[in-house]
């Protein structure tokens, strides 16, 4: 298998511009996570799918913020209106079963400028 | 709110040494805890996992649990230049709703 595949890896963008971050998880994996990684916060938790359902989305800092999972081998995290604080690494994470372990993505480092 | 605490460091070790990592974590409920290992850069592997109180060695590595102190450490025995990475732990629940939470990393340098 390849892995958890992530897209764009890098994206540079303007304030107030839609931003649009891919995820395909690993086969077969029930669960799929969305983090963002900054110096400051550390690694948080964004939002996790269950069989394509959002289960937890407490973590996605306002509105401007999305995320969707059509499909057991797809989901998008996207942020609308961009602000220059969204900057940070964004990884999507896939795991089989709960409580075992995740399988991260390569991250997308995201720039708002 | 669940919190994950560990030491930014950096903690910084001669080569051949042991490199003693340390976490805290607030929820009494969490019974499954992580090491996880992050080259600048790159992503997240996980290199140990422990889900019982007392010692699980593999390899160089040995991580260690307290539930009733709420404390998981990770020792690197042998401590080589590549060690050289960043350490998150994480915590989380075995059963019912599962939030893996991570703390926000302690730096190893481990020096020639």
């Amino acid at each position: 298998d390849a892995g958890v595949i992530q897209s764009p890896r890098h994206e540079v963008t303007e304030m107030g511009q839609e931003v649009t971050l891919r995820c395909k998880p690993i086969s077969g994996h029930d669960y799929l996570f969305w983090y963002r990684q900054t110096m400051m916060r550390g690694l948080e938790l964004l939002i996790y799918f269950n069989n394509n359902v959002p289960i937890d989305d407490s973590g996605m800092p306002e509105d401007r913020f999305s995320a969707k999972m059509p499909n057991a081998s797809f989901s998008t995290l996207k942020i609308q209106p961009s602000e220059p604080r969204d900057s940070a690494v964004y990884f999507c994470a896939s795991s089989p079963r709960q409580g075992e372990k995740l399988f991260f993505g390569s991250g997308t480092q995201l720039s708002v400028l | 709110q669940k919190e994950v605490e560990q030491n930014s460091g950096p903690l910084s070790v001669p080569e051949g040494a042991i490199a003693s990592l340390n976490c805290t974590y607030s929820d009494r409920g969490s019974q499954s805890f992580f090491w996880y290992r992050q080259y600048s850069g790159k992503s997240p592997e996980l290199i140990m996992f422990i889900y019982s109180n007392g010692d699980k060695e593999d390899g160089r590595f040995t991580a260690q649990l307290n539930k009733a102190s709420q404390y998981v450490s990770l020792l690197i025995r042998d401590s080589q230049p590549s060690d050289s990475a960043t350490y998150l732990c994480a915590a989380g629940l075995s059963g019912g709703s599962y939030i893996p939470t991570f703390g926000r990393g302690t730096s190893l340098i481990v020096h020639p």
